[in-house]
């Protein structure tokens, strides 16, 4: 069965410095994987998804994760985290059933 | 840019108390569904919904809770007697179809907090 799993959940950085969320995926077939930010007290906000076509994918905000395969990894990178990257960050995968399954999230902490 | 849109979005009921939780998916949507987070926790799927009737069910999603789509626009989510375990906020999602170039990606509503006392 499909799922993800996101190493660390708290993550601080300085403002500027590079933004590294993991995630790693388990899967029998090529998957479909998502990033999810979540700001407080609001809802789930697309950041990029891979669809089997780039393996580099850029999303909104900055973002960008790239598909490994063989290291069965999504990680989320940002090159220079700023102070409104702060948020809730969910790895997905979605299932042959078409349901999106989540990690159980990376806080994301920006310090001056 | 079309939305998925929920209400209310915070409730506060008693114990024991019938709860309907409301959304509006994006209208060509085909494809519906409930997700849970308890605070502090990850998000998980409760129910998929397509062609009126669930698709897909999780173990959280037990008698106590149903859905509907009594309209064609809106899609409910019941919960009959809640029990304090029912606090969280439930995020409804909505998606085109398993083909297209949003293949996949859910959207979701601001989503609804329960606090159940």
């Amino acid at each position: 069965a499909q799922s993800v799993t996101q190493l660390g959940s708290h993550v601080s950085v300085s403002e500027g410095a590079l933004v590294l969320l993991r995630c790693n995926y388990s899967s029998s077939v090529p998957p479909y994987l998502f990033w999810y930010v979540q700001y407080p007290n609001q809802g789930l906000q697309l950041l990029l998804k891979y669809t089997s076509a780039a393996t580099l994918v850029k999303g909104i905000n900055g973002f960008e994760a790239e598909f490994k395969k063989s290291e069965t990894s999504f990680h989320l990178t940002k090159p220079s985290a700023h102070m409104s990257d702060a948020a809730e960050y969910f790895c997905a995968t979605s299932s042959n059933t078409g349901k999106l399954i989540f990690g159980q999230g990376t806080t994301l902490q920006v310090k001056p | 840019e079309p939305e998925v849109t929920q209400t209310p979005s915070h409730q506060v009921t008693q114990m024991g108390q019938e709860v309907i939780l409301r959304c509006v998916p994006i209208s060509n949507h085909l494809y519906f569904y409930w997700y849970r987070q308890i605070l502090g926790q990850k998000v998980e799927f409760l129910v998929s919904f397509y062609n009126n009737e669930i698709s897909e069910k999780s173990e959280i999603f037990d008698d106590q809770f149903s859905v509907e789509r009594p309209d064609g626009s809106n899609f409910t989510l019941k919960i009959r007697s809640t029990k304090l375990e029912d606090s969280a906020m439930y995020f409804c999602a909505s998606r085109a179809g398993l083909a297209g170039p949003n293949t996949g990606e859910l959207f979701f509503g601001e989503g609804s907090r329960l606090t159940v006392l």
